[in-house]
């Protein structure tokens, strides 16, 4: 009965290849999230979607596309994948009119472009 | 644009030694506060918030105060034991701007 749960939790493939990270959130958000955490630590938003729809877009290469299906779920596909996208991708919801709430965040999927 | 600045780790305490992470924030209007606990190979979990000026947060013996003089949300423990070791965020989101804005992250590590 995870909240936030991604697929896969590590992901390993080679330059130029295309891969998917799908997320799950069974809380009954509205808003879902995905940030990318460097080898520092550090954490970025790259992408929000309420009820379905882009809200967020951060300066995040074209190559990275989410998709939301609806609002219980928020996949991100990565095309032609470079060594620099090497990272964890963390999935996170919240409910958009409650975000003083705080967010709920997903285990990370660990990806490794080699 | 907002940010939001921590103190540069790592944080290394004996068990039961006092604990103060530094955190200061910038923001255009009157944002939430929160700090987030990353546990090694895990996600981030919310530890406390404070949405106004003056508010305290408090979890697991862990406090900040959201101070809007000072624009600090200073983390705080009384006695730290080794199960706290971690990375350490804060952040900051304003009303309307529907995203996180996190520091750098301070990692705690603190030994028996």
């Amino acid at each position: 009965d995870t909240a936030v749960s991604q697929t896969p939790k590590y992901l390993v493939t080679q330059m130029g290849n295309d891969k998917s990270i799908k997320c799950e959130q069974n809380l009954g958000h509205d808003t879902m999230y995905w940030y990318k955490q460097d080898s520092k630590k550090f954490l970025k938003i790259m992408f929000s979607y309420n009820n379905k729809e882009l809200i967020i877009n951060e300066t995040v290469p074209n190559r990275f596309s989410p998709k939301s299906p609806d609002k219980a779920h928020l996949n991100l596909h990565i095309n032609s994948l470079e060594l620099g996208d090497s990272a964890v991708y963390f999935c996170a919801s919240s409910q958009l009119d409650r975000a003083n709430y705080g967010y709920t965040f997903g285990s990370g999927t660990r990806l490794t472009v080699v | 644009g907002d940010s939001v600045t921590q103190m540069e780790g790592p944080v290394t305490l004996s068990e039961e030694a006092f604990l103060t992470i530094n955190c200061t924030y910038t923001a255009t209007g009157y944002p939430s506060l929160f700090w987030y606990v990353q546990y090694p190979g895990e996600g981030l979990q919310l530890l406390l918030k404070a949405t106004k000026a003056d508010d305290k947060g408090s979890n697991k013996g862990f406090e900040a105060t959201y101070r809007k003089e000072t624009t600090s949300f200073h983390l705080e423990k009384g006695s730290v034991q080794v199960s706290d070791s971690a990375v350490y965020f804060c952040a900051l989101s304003e009303k309307g701007f529907q995203k996180l804005v996190f520091g750098t992250g301070t990692r705690l590590l603190v030994s028996p």
